[in-house]
């Protein structure tokens, strides 16, 4: 993969229910992967940072795992709540010419918990 | 603490005047980022600060938009003349050093409409 992708695009969870998207990134000269939380009208707030293979973070009802052998992370919802409903963006390095990269933002995967 | 202020937060103009944004960032955050967000996309980078210093303005199209950080805190980010393709959201974000582990704060950003 040459690029940071984020799947699905938008998601509907019932109030209660646990979910979990995806995002993949490019494996070679990994750095870290950033997860981000974007409320609309706010500014996007910083998750987890995640730098070591099979490293494993928790804030509240949400984790995040990271495979950076074959590039991609996961996030977990447990029991989403209303003020859950956010777009969820991730974020790596992307080799853009040799022996450069730049920080990448996926499109975002919608979340919106049904009351 | 403070989080990264940014002004305005929203702005409506005619295409072919000029618009200014500003951002001060977290005190004591030496690289300071400006990223354009269209819609169903996630923030792509303009330019980087380290201090003063523009570091990274390779996708800020020199033609119509500048930037500025005099003395190294806030930072000024001029389009003229806007067109309609201008149309986006404008965001600021800071970290403590600039590398690609580190948590980048964003401010909330500023909704350009350009008619």
């Amino acid at each position: 993969i040459l690029n940071v992708e984020q799947s699905p695009q938008s998601l509907h969870v019932q109030e209660g229910d646990s979910t979990n998207f995806t995002c993949s990134f490019p494996s070679s000269n990994f750095y870290a992967l950033h997860w981000y939380r974007w409320e609309t009208a706010k500014s996007p707030e910083a998750l987890f940072v995640m730098t070591l293979n099979g490293d494993e973070k928790k804030k509240g009802r949400i984790s995040a795992t990271l495979n950076t052998k074959e590039g991609y992370s996961y996030l977990y919802i447990k029991g989403s709540q209303p003020e859950d409903s956010a777009t969820y963006l991730c974020a790596s390095p992307v080799p853009i010419n040799f022996g450069n990269e730049k920080l990448t933002f996926g499109t975002g995967t919608r979340l919106t918990i049904i009351p | 603490e403070a989080g990264v202020v940014q002004s305005p937060r929203y702005k409506i103009i005619e295409k072919k005047q000029p618009v200014a944004f500003w951002c001060n960032p977290i005190s004591g955050h030496n690289t300071l980022y400006w990223y354009l967000q269209n819609l169903g996309q996630g923030p792509e980078l303009l330019i980087r600060y380290e201090n003063e210093e523009a570091v990274d303005d390779s996708q800020l199209p020199k033609d119509r938009f500048s930037a500025e950080r005099l003395k190294g805190v806030d930072s000024t980010l001029k389009i003229q003349p806007a067109e309609l393709g201008d149309s986006a959201v404008y965001l600021c974000a800071s970290s403590s050093r600039g590398h690609f582990t580190d948590t980048q704060y964003f401010g909330p950003g500023t909704r350009l409409t350009v008619l």
